[in-house]
Order: structure tokens, then sequence, then C-alpha cells
């Protein structure tokens, strides 16, 4: 079966500590994104990838990094320098076109310890 | 600025209709999408809309006015399950997703 797989559903990070989230996809989309969910707000754009080796910050960047050296992968690094982690993190894939929709994994939730 | 209103939360009764509006102001327009959250959970699509108008799929229908910035989602004949979140965004100017911050839906018996 197709989809996008994140890991680890759940994550705590210590003070100082860089973590990284998993997202993984199977649905050959070129397109990926990594968007923060708080409670009483929208989604908010952390970094997007339309292509492999290429990556631009999104409304929220700092404090994040992310790499994208294959088509299938897009993980997202916290790091200490985000003093306000936690958060439920999603990321989502599509295929070119104006006109499709975004398709999410199941959410990694960040929590510190 | 760029901006998308939704009601915080609604509550309907099993079986009955409920319409969810959104309202948005954003530089640019290249489609409104539709998707449902249930809690902690990954959003599902829903619906897209682009032209003025009504999109019709099983229960759950879509309208947009492009003029007015504004779209509703319909509910008919509710269920319990489709107690959610649900959740409005625009693909504005660089194709990129504004989204609102949901409206939560409660579904009483």
């Amino acid at each position: 079966d197709g989809g996008i797989t994140q890991s680890p559903k759940y994550l705590f990070r210590k003070e100082g500590q860089n973590v990284t989230l998993s997202c993984e996809q199977n649905l050959n989309h070129d397109a990926m994104y990594w968007y923060r969910q708080d409670p009483g707000q929208g989604l908010r754009l952390i970094y997007y990838s339309q292509i492999v080796n290429d990556f631009q910050k999104g409304d929220i960047a700092e404090g994040y990094s992310v790499s994208r050296e294959k088509k299938e992968s897009f993980p997202l690094t916290v790091t200490s320098a985000q003093k306000n982690p936690t958060a439920f993190y999603l990321c989502a894939s599509k295929i070119e076109g104006a006109t499709e929709p975004q398709h999410f994994g199941d959410g990694t939730r960040l929590s510190i310890l | 600025g760029q901006n998308i209103d939704q009601p915080t939360e609604m509550t309907a009764t099993e079986g009955a209709i409920v319409q969810i509006n959104c309202t948005y102001q954003t530089s640019g327009f290249n489609g409104l999408f539709w998707y449902q959250q249930h809690a902690g959970e990954a959003p599902t699509f829903l619906s897209y809309n682009v032209l003025d108008g009504l999109e019709e799929k099983g229960r759950f229908s879509s309208f947009l006015s492009r003029s007015k910035g504004y779209s509703y989602l319909l509910l008919k004949e509710l269920q319990m399950k489709d107690s959610a979140s649900y959740l409005c965004a625009v693909s504005g100017s660089n194709y990129q997703l504004i989204w609102g911050a949901g409206t939560k839906l409660i579904i009483k018996p």
C-alpha cells in the first residue's frame, strides 16, 4: 500500500538536544512538506521541498533543519535553538499540479522532558 | 495580510445537516481545499474548489464564491463518526497552502 510513514509517533526531547523526525513516502510524489500544528491554530509550514536536493523555508523555519537526499525521504531535525518545540508535527506530500491535494502522514507528537 | 476564518466549534445532532463556513483574504487564489481531521490523526482530503459553485461528493458538498472570499462545507445525514475538526486551506499566489485554525464539529445523538 502506498502512503506516508512518519516515525516515531511520540518523541521526547531533553533540553539542549537535537531530535530528528522521519518522513518516508512511497507515492512517488515530488513535493514534500513539514507542518507544525498547535492547539487552536492552523497548520504552519516549516519547510518544503519540490525536488531532490532542494528545499525552501516556510513561515516558521527558525530552529529547524531538513534534508532531501532522496525523493522518498524528507527528515526534519528540531534543533536546540527551537525553544518551544512541543507540538504535533505533520509531514505531507503531493504530486505536481495546483489542483492536487496534499496527503499526510500520521504525525509525530514531540514533547519536552 | 493573509487570513482565513472559520468558527472554532459547532454542535449538531446525528442525522441532521450542518454548514461550516470559511472566509478568506489571500494574495492570489489557486483553489480552496477542505480536510477532515480526527483528534490526534492526520488530516484527510475531502474536497477542492477552484470555480464558483457547488461540488457534491456523497454526503459532503463544498461551495465557493470567489468574489465574496467565501466557502462552506455542507455535511448531510450526520453520523457520529463525523465528529472531527474540519480544516479550510487556500492555495495562494505561490501555490502554498494557507490554513485556517479548523472547526471542531461535535455530533450529539
